[in-house]
């Protein structure tokens, strides 16, 4: 079955330091991969995505990541981190549901923190 | 200008009430979805519909019962709410593959 592994669910950093969060999928064809994010009390905001061509895609707020499919993974990158930034972040891949219609799977998140 | 709005953003109610929350959507997207995000975090699909019709249905009691009058709305109500329900409860339009979220709504049976 299609599933998102989001293994870090809590990651601490200083502000001004780099972050990377990660993800990994299963899925059997190519994946149409998303990061969205959730600040506390908030809806999700699409922070980026990947559906095919250069595997580094830029998004919002100088969020970064880097699909490699020979690891099966969709790593979300940021130089230098902003107490902003502290929030709930989410990795998903859209699946082939019933009749044709896609869904989105998502990850189990995962909760940044930053000190200032 | 709001995208995919959701009312209400709050709602407290007492086990066995009924309830409804409502979702519109400004974008012309033909297809809306509801998600429920639990205790923890996790968010998973409920249902989808594409053009007022049902086309997702993730094994969700039948206690939840989704409606769209039109495109642009889809309402979800809750017969008989339980404990078990509290969580907070996201609207979703998309065309195509990407999907755009709504506020939320925070549901909390008591």
């Amino acid at each position: 079955a299609q599933s998102v592994t989001q293994p870090d669910i809590h990651i601490t950093v200083s502000e001004g330091a780099s972050l990377e969060l990660r993800c990994n999928y299963s899925y059997g064809a190519t994946p149409y991969l998303f990061w969205y994010v959730q600040s506390p009390g908030q809806g999700l905001q699409l922070l980026l995505k990947y559906f095919s061509g250069d595997t580094l895609v830029q998004g919002i707020k100088g969020f970064e990541a880097e699909f490699k499919r020979s690891q099966s993974s969709f790593n979300l990158r940021k130089p230098s981190v902003h107490w902003s930034d502290a929030a709930e972040y989410f990795c998903a891949v859209v699946v082939g549901g019933t009749g044709g219609y896609n869904k989105l799977i998502f990850g189990a998140g995962t909760r940044l923190a930053v000190h200032p | 200008d709001t995208a995919v709005s959701q009312t209400p953003k709050y709602l407290v109610t007492q086990m066995g009430n009924d309830k409804s929350i409502k979702c519109e959507q400004n974008l012309g997207h033909d297809t809306m979805y509801w998600y429920k995000q639990d205790s923890k975090k996790f968010l998973k699909i409920m249902f989808s519909y594409n053009n007022k019709e049902l086309i997702i249905n993730e094994t969700v009691p039948n206690r939840f019962s989704p409606k769209s009058p039109d495109k642009a709305h889809l309402n979800l109500h809750i017969n008989s709410l339980e404990l078990g329900d509290s969580a907070v409860y996201f609207c979703a339009s998309s065309q195509g593959q990407v999907q755009y979220f709504g506020p939320g709504t925070r549901l909390l049976v008591l």
